[in-house]
């Protein structure tokens, strides 16, 4: 069965450094999708990265960087000069199909990120 | 454009009580429908989903169940509700084609006492 593993439960860092989420996921399919959430404290989970298994090249989006890694299975997440809007839940979260066009988004138990000020 | 709405945001109810929450789509049609469940300090945890009107499928046996009346409304449900219902509940939705993220309401709080 699929699983997504965030070891990490509670990470606190002082802002203006960097940080690394880890992510370590499971499955038995060759073709699925990784995400990465974010929780402020507001509750809603926005949507930040999509990466599918084919793709093994790390993206950057400003202070964020994924590195996917298939030989590890694992998906991290890289803030970079971290600041204090940083501070939410995160989760990685991986789909696992159902039926055609159908899938499940089975997630990790995300990583609290506290950065002070 | 797609937005979902979830209501209410927050609740407070007796053991015992019934439980009705809400969930619609706007913005497009036929979509994969999700309601997931936040305990203090847990991870989400994929409670039913729906790939059409009246086709509900449970992940875990438990206290609720779900409804799709309309092909954009989703609603969870209890008869009556017990202490362990606490929790986040957040309802999602994704495309029915392609790969492609869940997007999220903004939950709903819901206290048992």
């Amino acid at each position: 069965a699929q699983k997504v593993t965030q070891a990490q439960t509670e990470i606190s860092v002082v802002e203006k450094e960097d940080v690394t989420l880890d992510c370590v996921y499971e499955t038995r399919d060759t073709t699925y999708y990784l995400f990465w959430y974010k929780q402020p404290p507001s509750g809603e989970l926005v949507f930040l990265i999509r990466r599918n298994s084919f793709d093994e090249q790390n993206e950057i989006s400003g202070r964020y960087s994924w590195n996917f890694q298939k030989s590890t299975s694992s998906f991290n997440f890289t803030i970079t000069a971290s600041q204090v809007v940083d501070s939410a839940v995160y989760f990685c979260a991986l789909s696992e199909p159902i039926t055609s066009g159908t899938y499940k988004y089975i997630f990790g138990t995300g990583t609290r990120l506290k950065v002070l000020a | 454009s797609q937005t979902i709405h979830q209501w209410p945001a927050t609740l407070v109810q007796p053991v015992g009580s019934p439980l009705s929450l809400e969930c619609t789509v706007e913005g497009t049609s036929n979509p994969n429908l999700y309601w997931y469940r936040q305990a203090a300090g847990r991870g989400l945890q994929l409670l039913f989903y729906s790939v059409g009107i009246g086709q509900i499928s449970s992940e875990v046996p438990q206290n609720l169940s779900a409804s799709r009346p309309q092909d954009r409304q989703f609603i969870l449900s209890s008869k009556k509700l017990l202490l362990s219902d606490s929790g986040f509940y957040l309802c999602a939705w994704s495309p029915r084609a392609g790969w492609t993220e869940a997007f999220f309401g903004q939950g709903t709080r819901l206290t048992v006492v």
